[in-house]
């Protein structure tokens, strides 16, 4: 089975901070996304990656940036941590973008705080 | 642009009964659908995958079926058990490679 491994479950940070946000796949998959989720909002994509050193933005892509040097880790980086980036992060995987029998594996999740 | 509407929002069943969970999209143009469970403060679980030219997949006591014409997917839960108590979200993928979530439907199991 496709494991994606996020680096940590829970993070507190401080307002004005830099963070990082790990995510590794051990599957060769070409595709990576970085969703953020939020009661009554559901899941919105922030950011995705078809391939090493590509990126597009999604749907709320303000306030973060992305990094994928090697195929299988993609990071979410946080430029100056606020509390609205306040939320549960949530990093996923596919083989390619336009497969018809392949779904998404997604990783357990980061819960991030910014006081 | 893509929406996908989850109905009901929340649910509630005794032990044992049999229920259906429903999906709706607006775009039929989609390669998949995808049903994933979540549990509180977890990640997303991959429950079942139907391709667009599929009609239904099952898995084990889930049966999720698949009217690409008209928009719509099932989620059916057989003989419903405490511990599948959880949220339940479908997601469908296009050839933008996006997977486009509804809100999903949070379901209690009571024992």
């Amino acid at each position: 089975d496709v494991k994606v491994t996020q680096s940590s479950r829970y993070l507190v940070k401080r307002t004005g901070e830099k963070v990082f946000l790990e995510c590794v796949q051990d599957m060769d998959h070409e595709n990576m996304f970085w969703y953020r989720q939020d009661p009554g909002l559901g899941l919105r994509l922030i950011y995705f990656s078809y391939d090493v050193k590509m990126k597009e933005k999604g749907d709320i892509p303000e306030g973060y940036s992305v990094s994928r040097e090697k195929k299988e880790r993609f990071s979410l980086i946080l430029e100056s941590a606020s509390t609205n980036q306040t939320s549960m992060y949530l990093c996923a995987s596919s083989l390619t973008a336009r497969a018809y029998n392949y779904g998404y594996t997604f990783g357990s999740g980061t819960r991030l705080t910014v006081v | 642009k893509q929406e996908v509407t989850q109905i009901p929002a929340a649910l509630s069943v005794p032990e044992g009964e049999n229920l259906v969970l429903n999906c709706s999209f607006t775009d039929s143009a989609i390669y998949n659908l995808q049903w994933f469970r979540q549990d509180p403060g977890k990640g997303l679980t991959s429950l079942l995958l139907i391709q667009s030219s599929q009609r239904e997949q099952t898995s084990g006591r889930l049966n999720a079926s698949l009217d690409k014409s008209s928009g719509r997917s099932t989620l059916y839960i057989a003989a419903s058990q405490p511990g599948d108590s959880a949220t339940y979200l479908c997601a469908v993928s296009s050839n933008t490679g996006k997977l486009i979530f509804g809100q999903g439907t949070t379901l209690q199991v009571k024992p």
